[in-house]
């Protein structure tokens, strides 16, 4: 069975430059999470889809920040634009009875 | 809202050895508490968890124990092995979401062969 499928794995951009990542599920997960995780630390719960509804983004800064999930399937998290603080690894988990799965991450890195 | 706290940062054993990390939570009603093993490059990976019904559980050199009157929980590696070398995190859930995870800031075990 396929894990969690993020891309890109690195992207490197300039400060005000958008950027946008994508994860692909396991195959009948319903939840979908999006993490941050600075370097050093833990992660930090962004956003979480049931299916196609967003049920928690209290942690997403909705300025710059944007997420989607269409079909309830895959989801795309987009930064624009982006800032120096933003540098970080974007983990994509998924769950179907609670036990979070998660991908490998996409580390981005603002210039 | 929920706060985990964690320690040690790092940890270094010797093959063979013991390895012991603690973590610590605020929310007395949070009732869930897995432990993730995350390589370089890698996304975290669940290796154990306890609900807090249980005060004890162990999977083969790994277990976790659970305080609930100290609100306080541990993982416990013995015949610690150089593949056990990796960042640790511990998690928990807080009373006002059942699958939001609040995760510990982590520590990294380095096993000495």
């Amino acid at each position: 069975e396929a894990g969690v499928v993020q891309s890109p794995r690195y992207k490197i951009i300039e400060k005000k430059q958008p950027v946008a990542f994508w994860c692909n599920p396991i195959s009948g997960h319903n939840t979908l999470y999006w993490y941050r995780q600075n370097l050093g630390q833990g992660p930090e719960l962004l956003i979480r889809y049931e299916n196609e509804e967003a049920v928690d983004d209290s942690q997403l800064p909705k300025d710059r920040f944007s997420a989607e999930r269409l079909k309830g399937v895959d989801s795309t998290l987009k930064i624009q634009p982006a800032e120096l603080g933003d540098s970080a690894v974007y983990l994509c988990a998924s769950s179907i009875t609670g036990e979070l799965f998660f991908g490998e991450g996409s580390r981005l890195t603002v210039l | 809202g929920e706060n985990v706290e964690q320690h040690p940062s790092t940890l270094s054993v010797q093959e063979g050895d013991s390895a012991v990390i603690k973590c610590t939570y605020s929310d007395s009603a949070s009732n869930y508490f897995p432990w993730y093993k995350q390589e370089l490059g890698k996304g975290p990976q669940l290796i154990i968890d306890i609900r807090s019904n249980v005060g004890e559980k162990k999977d083969q050199r790994i277990a976790v124990t659970l305080n609930k009157t100290a609100k306080h929980f541990s993982l416990h590696i013995t015949e610690t092995q150089p593949e056990d070398s990796a960042v640790y995190f511990c998690a928990a859930t807080p009373r006002d979401s059942s699958y939001k995870l609040i995760f510990g800031s982590g520590t990294r075990l380095l096993v000495r062969p």
